[in-house]
């Protein structure tokens, strides 16, 4: 079984560009995170999808970042324009769709903001 | 708020030594228990988790935790480490349903000497 995909694995963007991240969860699995993971923290949920609604997105600083998910199966997050603070892993996560079903996650994507 | 906290940030240890790393919760009520690792440069995975029943809950690669609710806790065990175990160790709970989010400790780096 495939697991999650996520591209680029790196990113190195000057302040004030925009980024954009993508995701691919493992096949049939309904809910999605993105979740921003600062070095030395633990993973802070940016937002979540059950199919291509929005379940929680009550940490996502709006302003600056977007996340779609239209047909329920892959996923894009954009932050626009990126500031020094943006710098930090990015990870992708998928459950199959039980409260009790294990989250997978992707590799992440490392982004620095110079 | 809803919080979980790890009480090692880092710890050493020689190989065959015992391990325990301390988690603490702060929900009321009924919470899920989540103990992931991510190994250098590889995906967060799940050790183990705790939903209900037995307290005391096997994991991968001899790894155990027990849930001790009267102390809002949910301590990782081993009783020999090897080097391969060295990673980062994160703690997570959530409140039963659906939709309720992981909350992250800040995570334990672990390094085992050989």
């Amino acid at each position: 079984e495939a697991g999650v995909a996520q591209s680029p694995r790196y990113k190195i963007i000057e302040k004030r560009q925009s980024v954009a991240f993508w995701c691919n969860p493992i096949s049939g699995h309904a809910t999605l995170y993105w979740y921003q993971q600062i070095l030395g923290q633990g993973p802070k949920l940016l937002i979540q999808f059950q199919n291509n609604g929005v379940v929680d997105d009550s940490q996502l600083p709006k302003d600056r970042f977007s996340a779609e998910r239209l047909k329920g199966v892959d996923s894009t997050l954009k932050i626009q324009p990126a500031k020094l603070e943006d710098s930090a892993v990015y990870l992708c996560a998928s459950r199959l769709g039980r409260p009790s079903d294990t989250q997978y996650f992707g590799p992440g994507t490392r982004l620095t903001v110079l | 708020a809803q919080s979980v906290s790890q009480h090692n940030h880092h710890v050493i240890l020689s190989e065959a030594a015992s391990l325990e790393l301390g988690c603490n919760y702060s929900y009321g009520g009924t919470v899920n228990l989540f103990w992931y690792v991510q190994y250098p440069g590889q995906h967060l995975q799940l050790l183990l988790k705790y939903f209900s029943g037995d307290p005391l809950v096997k994991g991968i690669k001899g790894f155990e935790a027990e849930f001790i609710k009267s102390k809002f806790s949910f301590n990782l065990r081993k009783p020999s480490v090897q080097w391969s175990d060295t990673a980062e160790y994160f703690c997570a709970a959530k409140a039963p349903g659906n939709n309720r989010k992981l909350i992250w400790g800040l995570g334990t780096s672990l390094a085992v000497n050989p």
